[in-house]
């Protein structure tokens, strides 16, 4: 029972283009969802979140949008940076929940110059 | 701010022996975690701590695993009698109950090959 889901495994991007990155979920009950970064033997690392009374939050290059009805959820990266090339998990919690992190698949982005 | 370590990184270990990882989160933190990461696949949740209560156990955590936090600080995690579908990145991670509770800040993992 995948709750959160990103269905694209990789993404190639060009420098300086955008990137985005989608995850969708199926629990009502998530009301905070983050996106983590990792490199290879690495942790994963936090980039940004949001909550669900927001459909937009923004961290410099990063931007984050929730569509609540639709369950989606994007990141988008602008301008994309050879540094970005890395995994990105969406991830997802509720309140009460203990800040149990339930998480998607993951997406491969490269960014080639 | 040292953040969260563990020991070791890597471990190969033959089936049917135990091992053991060590996590030290930060310090001020009152709650940490143990996923597990296979190939391919996000992390998955196994267990938490707040201080030295285990909360909760994922269903993933056959009763080959045990984990423990005895003073609220460090954890281990013990897995007995391994099999080959052990092998995986184990992170630890913690965060800070009451804080900007939702973000967890995670190790840099121990992985566990299983012969």
């Amino acid at each position: 029972d995948q709750q959160v889901k990103q269905n694209s495994p990789s993404l190639s991007v060009q420098e300086g283009r955008i990137s985005i990155l989608n995850c969708d979920y199926t629990n009502s009950m998530f009301d905070y969802f983050l996106w983590y970064k990792k490199y290879p033997a690495e942790g994963p690392t936090f980039l940004i979140s949001i909550s669900s009374i927001k459909d937009k939050n923004e961290d410099g290059r990063f931007t984050v949008f929730l569509n609540k009805s639709a369950k989606h959820l994007s990141l988008h990266i602008v301008p994309s940076q050879p540094g970005d090339s890395a995994v990105y998990f969406c991830a997802a919690t509720f309140t009460g929940g203990g800040n149990k992190l339930t998480f998607g698949t993951g997406t491969q982005l490269k960014v080639e110059l | 701010d040292t953040g969260v370590s563990q020991d070791p990184r890597h471990k190969i270990t033959k089936r049917g022996q135990n091992v053991t990882f060590r996590c030290d989160p930060i310090s001020e933190h009152n709650r940490l975690y143990w996923y597990r990461q296979t190939l391919g696949q996000g992390p998955e949740f196994l267990t938490y701590f707040q201080n030295e209560a285990q909360l909760e156990k994922s269903r993933l955590l056959s009763d080959r695993f045990s984990a423990e936090r005895p003073k609220g600080s460090f954890s281990t995690l013990e897995i007995q009698r391994t099999e080959q579908g052990d092998s995986a990145m184990y992170l630890c991670a913690s965060s800070l109950a009451g804080g900007e509770t939702e973000k967890l800040f995670f190790g840099s993992g121990t992985q566990l090959s299983v012969l």
